[in-house]
Order: structure tokens, then C-alpha cells, then sequence
């Protein structure tokens, strides 16, 4: 079946730090993989989209790859800020859909 | 732009009553998505429309759920009769559908402050 994982724990970094958030897919053949951040009470906040063609994709402090080969994103914060403080998910468009599967969300919390 | 807005933010009712939820997606968004999030089952897709057309509808957990989109500005998701484990934040998201060529650009979904529905 096909499923979306990512590390359902949080993880914790100090300030300054780089957070590395993980994303791992079964079963899917994505067009893109787009990445959201998610405030508590809030809705998702869209930050990056990466296409299967494409290896890397920055954005200011934010910086996306993704492996088809390995079925795997990671999704970089380099200089980490406790305002990064947020729940962030990654999220798999197929081919010939326009349904977007999102999996259950990392939380990060950066310490001054 | 305001934004996708959602009506009400909070819902508290009895099993049994009848729910709805409202959407007023994007104005010139022509896709709209109705999403349900939990903690154990996380962001489930359950419809979505294009051009205010129903095109999947397989998330939608059974009978109880229906869901319309007159017309482009507005869209509805109700529940009827309403069960305890239907609480949840139910989420509303727009985006503009751009074609082939340039899908990767409009892929973006945009979402609404979520309502929060608590069943008795």
C-alpha cells in the first residue's frame, strides 16, 4: 500500500543549528514533492515544491532534495531559529491526479 | 486577498445533529479541497473539485459526508447525522489549476484557518 512517512517524533536542535527533516514514500511514482509548515491552530503554510527531475531546490534558509532512487526528501533549516518553532509535512503529488497525500508531519522545536 | 475563509472556526454539537461547514476559497482559484486532520490519521484528503466540479470523492468517509460547490466562491461539507468520531479540524484549501505546461507552478494549495468540529 502506499504510504508517506515521516519521523512522527519531534526533534529538538539549538539555535543556530541546521534541522534536517526526513520524508520516505512506498509505492508512489510522485510528479512533485512540495513541502508545508503547519503553525499550532493554523492551517498549512506552502514553502517548497520539487519535481521528480530535480535533485535540489532552495529557498532563503531553506533548502529541499529529493531522491527518487531512495524514495526520500529531506527538507534543510540552516541557521535554525526558535521562530522555525512548527510542524512541518511533506506531501506527494502522483501523475494524472490532482490529489495531494500528506504525511503525518515532524515537529521541530529550536532552543535559544 | 483575504485568503481562504472557513466558517464556523469552532463547532461543538450533539451526536446526531446535522453539521455544515463553509468555504469561500480564492477568488480565481478554480480547484478547491475539503480535508479532515487528526492526530492518529494526520491530513486526510476527503473531496475536491475543479471548477466546482466533484472529481474524487473516495476520502469521503461514508454516506454521512456530502459535499457541494454551487459555484466558485463557495463550497459546503456536511455531516448528517453527526458521530463522536467525526471531531476533528476540517480543513478548506484553493489553488489555481494552470495547465499542462505549467502545473508545477500552480501546484500550490492554499488552506484556511481550519474549523474545529467537537461531537458529543
Amino acid at each position: 500500500s502506499q504510504k508517506i512517512e515521516q519521523n512522527s517524533e519531534a526533534l529538538n536542535i539549538q539555535e543556530g543549528k541546521t534541522a534536517t527533516l526526513t520524508c520516505n514514500y512506498t509505492n508512489y511514482s510522485p510528479a512533485y514533492l512540495q513541502w508545508y509548515r503547519q503553525d499550532p491552530g493554523r492551517g498549512p503554510v506552502f514553502l517548497l515544491l520539487i519535481r521528480e527531475n530535480e535533485k535540489e531546490k532552495r529557498k532563503e534558509r531553506l533548502k529541499v532534495t529529493f531522491d527518487t532512487t531512495l524514495k526520500q526528501s529531506l527538507f534543510h533549516i540552516t541557521a535554525s531559529q526558535p521562530a522555525d518553532s512548527a510542524t512541518y509535512l511533506c506531501a506527494l503529488r502522483s501523475y494524472n491526479t490532482d490529489k495531494l497525500i500528506f504525511g503525518t508531519g515532524t515537529r521541530l522545536q529550536v532552543f535559544p | 486577498d483575504a485568503g481562504v475563509i472557513q466558517s464556523p472556526r469552532h463547532e461543538v454539537t450533539e451526536m446526531g445533529q446535522e453539521v455544515t461547514l463553509r468555504c469561500k476559497p480564492i477568488s480565481g482559484h478554480n480547484s478547491l479541497f475539503w480535508y479532515r486532520q487528526t492526530m492518529m490519521r494526520g491530513l486526510e484528503l476527503l473531496i475536491y473539485f475543479n471548477n466546482n466540479v466533484p472529481i474524487d470523492d473516495s476520502g469521503m468517509p461514508e454516506d454521512r459526508f456530502s459535499a457541494k460547490m454551487p459555484n466558485a466562491s463557495f463550497s459546503t461539507l456536511k455531516i448528517q447525522p453527526s458521530e463522536p468520531r467525526d471531531s476533528a479540524v476540517y480543513f478548506c484549501a484553493s489553488r489555481q489549476r494552470g495547465d499542462r505546461e505549467s502545473k508545477a507552478s500552480t501546484d500550490t494549495q492554499y488552506f484556511g484557518p481550519g474549523t474545529r468540529l467537537t461531537v458529543l
